[in-house]
């Protein structure tokens, strides 16, 4: 059983505040790594793929790392905002399948004016 | 922007009624995929289609079925709904533009109770 932890559960900060979550996946037979931002009634929207080991990404102030050896990934917001309260969703694919995604349970971010 | 849609958003049924929840893009995917999230679990994939007339079931067992006649529509079935079938179930599709990095596109959910 492959199993994606993300920690913390959840997390309350206030507005300004830079904050960062974890995603932890299985080391062996990686091949891609996705995160996802999920806002309240709305669909999880795509934030960043990474395949490599080393890869870090930028989308704003939204920034995320990665480590395949070690099997883990950071997801980094800077100056946090309240629109950027949301469950933050990771999901790790395999080499063993063609395209499934093993999520992780999610961090919820709640980000107080 | 991704261009896939759910309905109902909301169902509330009694136990057994058969219930079929609506799936369909417009984005050309060949892949789509069905998950199942109870409260504050994981998203689990229960079925999945690489393009029509194929289907697969997940990683998560489930009661329900699929089917894929046409690239754009994927719709999941469930014959006899019980209280247990009770959660959210999300839809997805993807394009495979290299193999394993396709991003996957959410539908919006319908979120399911079973009286």
């Amino acid at each position: 059983i492959l199993n994606v932890e993300q920690s913390p559960q959840s997390l309350h900060v206030q507005e300004g505040d830079s904050t960062n979550f974890t995603c932890s996946f299985p080391s062996s037979n990686f091949y891609a790594l996705h995160w996802y931002r999920w806002e309240t009634a709305k669909s999880p929207e795509a934030l960043f793929v990474m395949t490599l080991n080393g890869d870090e990404k930028k989308k704003g102030r939204i920034s995320a790392t990665l480590n395949t050896k070690e099997g883990y990934s950071y997801l980094y917001i800077k100056g946090s905002q309240p629109e950027d309260s949301a469950t933050y969703l990771c999901a790790f694919r395999p080499t063993s399948n063609t395209g499934k995604l093993i999520f992780g349970q999610g961090t919820t971010l709640q980000v107080k004016p | 922007e991704a261009d896939i849609y759910q309905t109902p958003r909301y169902l509330v049924i009694g136990t057994g009624k058969k219930i079929t929840l609506e799936c369909s893009q417009t984005m050309g995917h060949d892949k789509m995929y069905w998950y199942q999230q109870d409260p504050g679990m994981e998203l689990h994939l229960i079925h999945y289609s690489y393009g029509v007339n194929s289907t697969e079931k997940g990683d998560l067992s489930s009661e329900s079925t699929v089917s894929r006649i046409r690239t754009e529509h994927f719709p999941l079935t469930l014959e006899s709904a019980r209280p247990s079938h009770t959660s959210q179930y999300l839809c997805a599709s993807s394009d495979q533009v290299s193999l394993g990095t396709d991003t996957q596109y959410f539908g919006p959910g319908t979120r399911l109770t079973v009286l």
